[in-house]
């Protein structure tokens, strides 16, 4: 069965500060996507990455990083020089092959909260 | 990059009323969509696939009788909250994605509160 687990419920840093968003998953599948999304408080989802599973290279967005790790099962999420509007839950999502080689459904985790002060 | 719509983007109803709530892939044709549920504080969690030209699959503890998912059309998907009771009251998102797509667009959710 797929699972996500996203460990930290909740975090709080100081603007300026490194945070890193673990996240850990498990599929059977050869072939999987994992995504990271943000939730603002408005609900809707902001897609920020997508990555399959053939594709180990980290990936660096501006302050956004990704480092995904096979051996360990895991998608690491790092905002540098973390600002008061990164203050959201952050979803990290798991989908494998679907209906006509399309993306399958995402299995979320629970999400981690981000608060970030100034 | 591809738009989904949803209508409406919150509603009110009574306990024991229905509603109807639409996800409109806007310049693309989605030949599966995606229901899902998130109630407050907590994650998002798949209530229904929809194909297209089939009958909606549904997650095992999701009443198909309660929650009606019909795929009217390449671009449209509307699901249904029949006899709605406080408890069904959740965001609602649906996404969307086309034949050989990666991609999976999400709507901007629909918050149902049944008072």
């Amino acid at each position: 069965a797929q699972k996500v687990t996203q460990a930290q419920t909740e975090i709080s840093v100081v603007e300026k500060e490194d945070v890193t968003l673990d996240c850990v998953y498990e599929t059977r599948d050869t072939t999987y996507y994992l995504f990271w999304y943000k939730q603002p408080p408005s609900g809707e989802l902001v897609f920020l990455i997508r990555r399959n599973s053939f594709d180990e290279q980290n990936e660096i967005s501006g302050r956004y990083s990704w480092n995904f790790q096979k051996s360990t099962s895991s998608f690491n999420f790092t905002i540098t020089a973390s600002q008061v509007v990164d203050s959201a839950v952050y979803f990290c999502a798991l989908s494998e092959a679907g209906y006509g080689g399309s993306q399958g459904n995402l299995i979320f985790g629970k999400g981690t909260k981000l608060s970030v002060k100034p | 990059g591809a738009v989904v719509s949803q209508h409406p983007s919150w509603v009110i109803c009574k306990s024991g009323t229905s509603v109807k709530i639409e996800c409109r892939s806007l310049d693309f044709q989605a030949t599966t969509m995606f229901w899902y549920r998130q109630f407050p504080k907590q994650s998002l969690m798949l209530m229904a696939t929809s194909n297209e030209g089939s009958k909606a699959t549904y997650e095992q503890g999701v009443e198909k009788d309660k929650f009606l998912i019909n795929h009217a059309s390449l671009t449209l998907s509307t699901l249904t909250v029949t006899s709605a009771h406080p408890e069904d009251s959740s965001f609602y998102i649906c996404s969307a994605v086309w034949a050989g797509s990666y991609e999976q667009y999400f709507g901007p959710g629909t918050r149902l509160t049944v008072t």
